[in-house]
């Protein structure tokens, strides 16, 4: 069974950083792209930043490029967002997901997100 | 950067069938992907590809596309479909992605 465990949220300082990891099992880590997605609170899903699976290109949305950087470690099958530069509108809940990037592009496993909250 | 676009809500009576657009310059490039969203819980994949279903997925849900448009449609609509749904697809460029913003889907 495809499992993605999201850890590493809380409550956070504008300005303040935060890692976020996502442990994953039940498949072979290694061989898929990987990417995380945000939802603010009572908003739409927002597409933030994927890494490939054979050589960790990684790409990033405008909002967040600059302050966040994903990686991955296959040995450990653990997916990173280091979040730096935090801001108040980065308050999310923030899911990692397993990418299909092979002729077609979708989500097809998610975990069940983990809170960030920016606030003084 | 480009868009998608999604009419913000819709309503659909039990058992009737319902379709939800999105509509977007990349779709012309990209199938997209869709995913449902109930209160509380992650997205779940429910469409991707040329009108392919994950496993588990029922067959009442179905997707089609035409042009700049993609559309899910829900034949038999149950109330267990009530939830949020998002198309998603590849940017223009190929390398980013993009969401919809969304449609909500009462079952009435």
């Amino acid at each position: 069974e495809v499992q993605l465990v999201e850890s590493g949220g809380g409550l956070v300082k504008p300005g303040g950083s935060l890692r976020l990891s996502c442990a994953a099992s039940g498949f072979t880590f290694s061989s898929y792209s990987m990417t995380w997605v945000r939802q603010a609170p009572g908003k739409g899903l927002e597409w933030l930043s994927s890494i490939t699976s054979r050589n960790s290109d990684s790409s990033y949305a405008d909002s967040i490029r600059g302050r966040f950087t994903i990686s991955r470690d296959n040995i450990q099958s653990s997916l990173s967002l280091q979040m730096n530069s935090l801001r108040a509108e980065d308050t999310a809940i923030y899911y990692c997901a397993r990418e299909n990037d092979a002729g077609n592009y979708y989500f097809d496993y998610w975990g069940r997100g983990i809170l960030v909250s920016v606030s003084s | 950067s480009s868009e998608l676009t999604q009419d913000p809500a819709v309503s659909v009576a039990l058992g009737q069938t319902v379709r939800i657009s999105c509509q977007g310059d990349r779709l012309r490039m990209y199938y997209a992907s869709w995913y449902q969203q109930k209160p509380g819980q992650a997205p779940l994949l429910v469409i991707y590809g040329q009108n392919r279903r994950p496993s588990g997925i029922p067959d009442r849900f179905s997707g089609s596309d035409s042009g700049n448009t993609a559309s899910l449609t829900i034949t038999g609509a149950q109330a267990e479909d009530e939830a949020d749904y998002y198309c998603s697809s590849r940017d223009s460029s190929g390398d980013l992605y993009v969401f919809g913003p969304g449609t909500k889907v009462t079952v009435l």
